[in-house]
């Protein structure tokens, strides 16, 4: 079965740190870009991140300021988003999202993992 | 930044026809934006419908069609079901960036 499944989510300061982690399966992960997409409490979707096959180029929102880091290890089919300097406005559903394959420009965007859970508060 | 713009909310009738779309800030939506569409029902993961303006995936019903209309990206539904009420979003390509519309709620009434 293809799929993403994220993990990491919980409950952190604000100020504190949180890495989430997305294991895939039952496709060639190292063929595609990945992204990742979050959605507030009673909110919209939030384009995040997203990394290529060969983790040469990413790109992030420019409301992230450099705290979050964007990282793949394809050896353990797996994705990672680092987040640093959290605050509340970042508590969200952080879901991770197969992009395209090779060196397309456009997104599939078509597998979609159940998402993590990451609430920012004291 | 580029700001998306979707209706926040339309609503149509069964069996009836509805387009929404999709509008950049920075000017006209063209395929060099590469529009995607998604369907979002309470409590579920957001599903893709339309990927590259117009392609569907093998999933998506035949009643839904993706275009680029008067300089925006359209999503048309044709013969509209009860279950195609849902939260649709709108995610285009900004140079390397992407960018979500807000969503627009459609009713199905």
């Amino acid at each position: 079965e293809v799929q993403l499944v994220e993990s990491g989510g919980g409950l952190v300061r604000p100020g504190g740190s949180l890495r989430l982690s997305c294991a895939a399966s039952g496709f060639p992960f190292s063929s595609y870009s990945i992204n990742w997409v979050r959605q507030a409490p009673g909110k919209g979707l939030e384009w995040v991140s997203s990394i290529n096959y060969n983790s040469n180029i990413i790109y992030y929102a420019d409301s992230l300021k450099g705290r979050f880091t964007i990282s793949r290890d394809n050896a353990k089919d797996s994705l990672y988003l680092q987040m640093n300097s959290l605050r509340a406005e970042d508590t969200a559903v952080y879901f991770c999202v197969r992009g395209g394959s090779g060196a397309t420009k456009y997104d599939l965007f078509d597998i979609w993992g159940q998402g993590t859970m990451v609430t920012v508060s004291s | 930044q580029t700001v998306v713009t979707q209706e926040p909310s339309l609503t149509v009738s069964p069996g009836g026809t509805v387009t929404l779309t999709c509008a950049s800030s920075t000017g006209a939506v063209t395929s060099g934006h590469y529009p995607n569409w998604f369907q979002q029902k309470p409590g579920h993961a957001p599903r893709a419908l339309i990927y590259s303006t117009d392609n569907k995936h093998s999933w998506t019903p035949a009643r839904f069609s993706g275009s680029l209309l008067g300089g925006k990206a359209a999503l048309t539904l044709s013969g509209v079901k009860p279950e195609d009420e849902a939260e649709y979003y709108c995610l285009l390509y900004d140079g390397g960036t992407r960018v979500f519309g807000g969503g627009t709620k459609l009713t199905v009434l």
